[in-house]
C-alpha cells in the first residue's frame, strides 16, 4: 500500500510566487514526516523534518494529522529551488518515500 | 551532518559481469541501510532494506538473487548485481539512519551503472 502520496509529478511556478507541494501519508502510528529535495547532479539532502518545526530556505511544512498531509510551502519561491523534491516517512524501521514532485521555477 | 559515502559513484560493465556497490557510513554506525534505484525522471524505488549481521529485507518485485545484499558490519553495507544485464542500468543509491530516536536518514552520492 502506498504511504506516501505526492499528487502532482511536475509543478511550476513563477519565481516571486507561492508554492505549495502536496504530501499525503497513510500510517496508522506515530510517523516522522520528512522532506527530502534532490538539486541537479546533487545527493539527496533532508530539507526539514517535522518534529524540528524550523524553515529551512524558506520553505516550511506542517502535519497536519487530521488530513494526514505534510504539505511543503513557500511564500515566494526562488530560480534556485528547481529540484525534485521528495516526501518520506520513517515508521522508525523503514523509509518510504512518495515518487516526488519535480519543480521549476520560470524566471 | 552524518556522512555516507557510495563507491563507485560511476561503473561501466558488460553484459553477463557482477558489479558491486559500496556504502559506507563515515562518522557513525548505521544499524539500517537501504538502498534504491532511481529510474531517469522517475522517483526513488526502496528495493532492500539491510541491518546488520541479518538477512536484508527485499521489497516486492526485487530479485533477492539478482541484488544481492550484504552488511557485515555496522560501518559498510554492499550491493551486488549479479549478472548484469542493460535493463539493469540505473541510478542507485542507499542511505543509513543513525538509529534509536533519531530516524533521519543520510544519503550516498549514487551510483550510475551502465551494463553495456
Amino acid at each position: 500500500a502506498q504511504r506516501v502520496t505526492q499528487p502532482e509529478k511536475l509543478l511550476s511556478v513563477f519565481k516571486g510566487a507561492p508554492v505549495e507541494l502536496k504530501c499525503n501519508y497513510s500510517y496508522s502510528g506515530s510517523p516522522e514526516l520528512f522532506w527530502y529535495v534532490q538539486y541537479s547532479r546533487q545527493r539527496l539532502q533532508l530539507l526539514l523534518r517535522h518534529i524540528s518545526r524550523e524553515s529551512i530556505k524558506g520553505f516550511t511544512a506542517d502535519l497536519n494529522k487530521g488530513e494526514t498531509s505534510f504539505h511543503l510551502k513557500k511564500p515566494f519561491a526562488q530560480e534556485e529551488d528547481s529540484a525534485m523534491y521528495y516526501c518520506a516517512l520513517s515508521t522508525g524501521n523503514q523509509f518510504y518515500f512518495g515518487t516526488g514532485t519535480s519543480l521549476t521555477v520560470i524566471p | 551532518g552524518a556522512v555516507v559515502s557510495q563507491h563507485p559513484s560511476r561503473v561501466i560493465c558488460k553484459s553477463g559481469t557482477s558489479v558491486k556497490i559500496e556504502c559506507r557510513s563515515l562518522d557513525f554506525q548505521a544499524t539500517t541501510m537501504f538502498w534504491y534505484r532511481q529510474f531517469p525522471k522517475q522517483s526513488l524505488m526502496l528495493m532492500a532494506t539491510s541491518n546488520e549481521g541479518s538477512k536484508a529485507t527485499y521489497e516486492q518485485g526485487v530479485e533477492k538473487d539478482k541484488f544481492l545484499i550484504n552488511h557485515a558490519s555496522l560501518t559498510l553495507s554492499t550491493l551486488t548485481v549479479t549478472s548484469a544485464h542493460p535493463e539493469d542500468s540505473s541510478f542507485y543509491i542507499c542511505s543509513a539512519t543513525l538509529g534509536g530516536l533519531n530516524t533521519e536518514a543520510f544519503f550516498g552520492q549514487g551510483t550510475r551503472l551502465t551494463v553495456v
